[in-house]
């Protein structure tokens, strides 16, 4: 079964620790993994994808294909990355449709 | 810039009624989509459409139903409310595109939804 696992529902870290969000999934095939975000008060939106490479705001995150993770993780955690955040794979064999997890509270305590 | 918006922020509705949740998108996206939120829970999909007229069911479909007359409109309706279908559900489109980085959903704001 096509599955993503986030273990934490809530993370707490203070200001400059380094933070990592948890994210395993199960997915038969070449997974293609996300990262959601949503601020409070604010829609969900992409943060980062596999594929990209890249670092958003800090945040990379590493598909690990042995570990099937999907770790997002960032040096120095800021205030303004408290916010609730997803991960996510796409089921091509489904459509194309998102599996999320359940989603991690990010808590940036000052 | 994609816009993805949804008719209502917060509606209060009671156990029975009829209740129609409204997405607009204006990127001429293909695919649409109807989530809910539920703490714990992440999002769930309920319905989704790659086409005018075309739906597929989600995971939980049980209790709604979708309308999808045109490409930039996708309607989820709860036809008969009850308590449990109070929930954040959130509409994202995206596009048909193979260019990868056009696979993102692009999300509404979110309709928070209380059945009483």
């Amino acid at each position: 079964a096509q599955r993503v696992t986030q273990p934490e529902k809530l993370l707490s870290v203070f200001k400059g620790a380094p933070v990592e969000l948890k994210c395993n999934y199960s997915y038969s095939g070449s997974p293609e993994l996300f990262w959601y975000v949503q601020y409070s008060r604010q829609r969900l939106q992409l943060l980062l994808r596999h594929i990209s490479r890249e670092s958003i705001k800090g945040f990379t995150a590493d598909l690990n294909k042995g570990e099937t993770s999907f770790h997002l993780k960032k040096p120095f955690a800021q205030e303004e990355d408290s916010a609730m955040y997803y991960c996510a794979l796409i089921s091509y064999n489904q459509g194309g449709k998102l599996i999320f997890g359940q989603g991690t509270e990010l808590s940036v305590k000052p | 810039d994609v816009k993805v918006t949804q008719s209502s922020r917060y509606l209060v509705k009671r156990t029975g009624e009829k209740v129609f949740l409204e997405c607009v998108q204006d990127m001429d996206h293909e695919n649409m989509f109807w989530y809910r939120q539920d703490p714990g829970l992440g999002l769930r999909l309920i319905y989704f459409s790659y086409d005018v007229k075309m739906k597929e069911k989600g995971d939980i479909p049980e209790g709604y139903s979708v309308s999808r007359e045109k490409k930039e409109r996708f309607s989820l309706i709860l036809e008969s409310a009850s308590t449990n279908q109070t929930s954040m559900y959130l509409c994202a489109s995206s596009s048909h595109l193979s260019d990868s980085n056009e696979e993102t959903q692009y999300f509404g704001p979110g309709t928070r939804l209380l059945v009483l």
